[in-house]
């Protein structure tokens, strides 16, 4: 069966400081990826997906980044945190064909102080 | 772009039924989902819509009206565990599976 697991699953941050969030699957080969993030109060915004290795699409203008080194593994990072940036960051997959539903990962909550 | 409205909040009696409306504008649609989301958790999938009608599982159903922009998740025999956020979330033709989700509607069942 297929999993998804991304970490660290609680951080606290200073202002201007790095991020690296990490997701990997297992159990299924060439999924689409996304990274989403769910600010307090509001909606799942898309910040980034993926169709497979080295490819990024941003959906939103920010000081964040995605990559895909490989083919299961999707990373958010940040050179520098805003305040703004504080959220819960999700991963998720999909299948590319068939009814294509996102599967999530359990969370990243991101505090930036 | 897309634009997807739901009611903020609902309470509903353990044992009752309960209708969450989600209505959408989109210029290429391709499926409506919906996803049902407790307090600090991830998001767990519950049906998908694509063609209009009724879709039941077991007892959450889903309607899609594509003509209308309209789609409802029923909750039938309310349990207290079924109080939780309600995501409604559309899929266009672009490219990636890509899903606009909804800003949730925020259940409470109540004894």
């Amino acid at each position: 069966s297929q999993t998804i697991h991304q970490w660290p699953a609680t951080l606290v941050q200073p202002v201007g400081s790095p991020l690296s969030l990490e997701c990997t699957v297992e159990g299924t080969s060439n999924p689409n990826l996304y990274w989403y993030r769910q600010a307090a109060g509001r909606g799942l915004q898309l910040l980034f997906y993926s169709v497979g290795i080295g490819q990024i699409s941003s959906e939103v203008p920010q000081n964040l980044s995605a990559s895909r080194p490989q083919d299961r593994q999707f990373i958010l990072s940040s050179k520098k945190l805003l305040l703004s940036d504080s959220g819960f960051y999700l991963c998720a997959w999909s299948v590319p064909t068939g009814t294509g539903e996102l599967f999530f990962g359990e969370g990243s909550r991101l505090t930036v102080l | 772009g897309q634009n997807i409205d739901q009611p903020t909040e609902m309470t509903a009696t353990e044992g009752a039924i309960v209708q969450i409306n989600c209505t959408y504008q989109t210029s290429g649609f391709n499926g409506l989902f919906w996803y049902q989301q407790h307090a600090g958790e991830a998001p767990t999938f519950l049906s998908y819509n694509v063609l209009d009608g009724l879709e039941e599982k077991g007892r959450f159903s889903s309607f899609l009206s594509r003509s209308k922009g309209y789609s409802y998740l029923l909750l039938k025999e309310l349990q207290m565990k079924d109080s939780a956020s309600y995501l409604c979330a559309v899929r266009d033709w672009g490219g990636g599976n890509k899903l606009t989700f909804g800003t949730g509607t925020q259940l409470k069942v109540e004894l």
